[in-house]
């Protein structure tokens, strides 16, 4: 079964400050890998994916993530924080194995201050 | 396309009242998955429908919950005689069949509150 953990509950930081959100998979086949971010009360975005193509992946509002297997990581980052970044993020993973549904990780908030 | 939609945004009831949640995914979508959120937790896998088909159920799936998904087209999810510990927000999403590559589309979620 593949599952993933996300390190840190909350993280701050300042604006204009590198981002850093940690995420570790286990799984036991090659797996994909997604960010996903929520804001109060809305439901989840995707911010961006990993399916065995390149292990440097870009998605939307400047965020980015970098998968490594030898590592079993997959942690995103932003050069330079915005209040409007301030929000849930989630690391989910489905196994490209056979059939599974997507699991989340507990998630980390995200605090930005000025 | 709108994107995933759900029915009601919150839902406020009494212990032991019955609710029901719709959900109409994105219209090309033959897959659509429940979810339930509580605070401060990631989002917990609840059922999978392929088109009409209900595939899976988690075990966080009680007896007093049911979930479906008529021709294939919107689902609902009922829970009968609600408790408090049912008080959660309720995601619904959706994907297309290649569902690696474009991930899972989400709706902005249902928040049920059980007094």
């Amino acid at each position: 079964a593949q599952s993933v953990t996300q390190l840190g509950s909350h993280v701050s930081v300042s604006e204009g400050a590198l981002v850093l959100l940690r995420c570790n998979y286990s799984s036991s086949v090659p797996p994909y890998l997604f960010w996903y971010v929520q804001y109060p009360n809305q439901g989840l975005q995707l911010l961006l994916k990993y399916t065995s193509a390149a292990t440097l992946v870009k998605g939307i509002n400047g965020f980015e993530a970098e998968f490594k297997k030898s590592e079993t990581s997959f942690h995103l980052t932003k050069p330079s924080a915005h209040m409007s970044d301030a929000a849930e993020y989630f690391c989910a993973v489905i196994s490209n194995s056979g059939y599974s549904t997507l699991t989340f990780g507990k998630g980390t908030m995200l605090l930005v201050s000025p | 396309d709108t994107g995933v939609s759900q029915n009601p945004r919150h839902k406020i009831t009494k212990r032991g009242q019955n609710v029901t949640f719709r959900c109409d995914p994105i219209s090309e979508h033959n897959r659509l998955y429940w979810y339930r959120q509580t605070l401060g937790q990631g989002p917990e896998f609840l059922t999978y429908f392929q088109n009409e088909a209900q595939l899976e159920k988690s075990r966080l799936l009680s007896d007093r919950f049911s979930a479906e998904r008529p021709k294939g087209s919107f689902s609902t999810l009922e829970i009968q005689r609600t408790e408090q510990g049912d008080s959660a927000m309720y995601l619904c999403a959706s994907s297309a069949r290649d569902r690696e590559n474009y991930g899972y589309t989400f709706g902005s979620g249902t928040r049920l509150t059980v007094v």
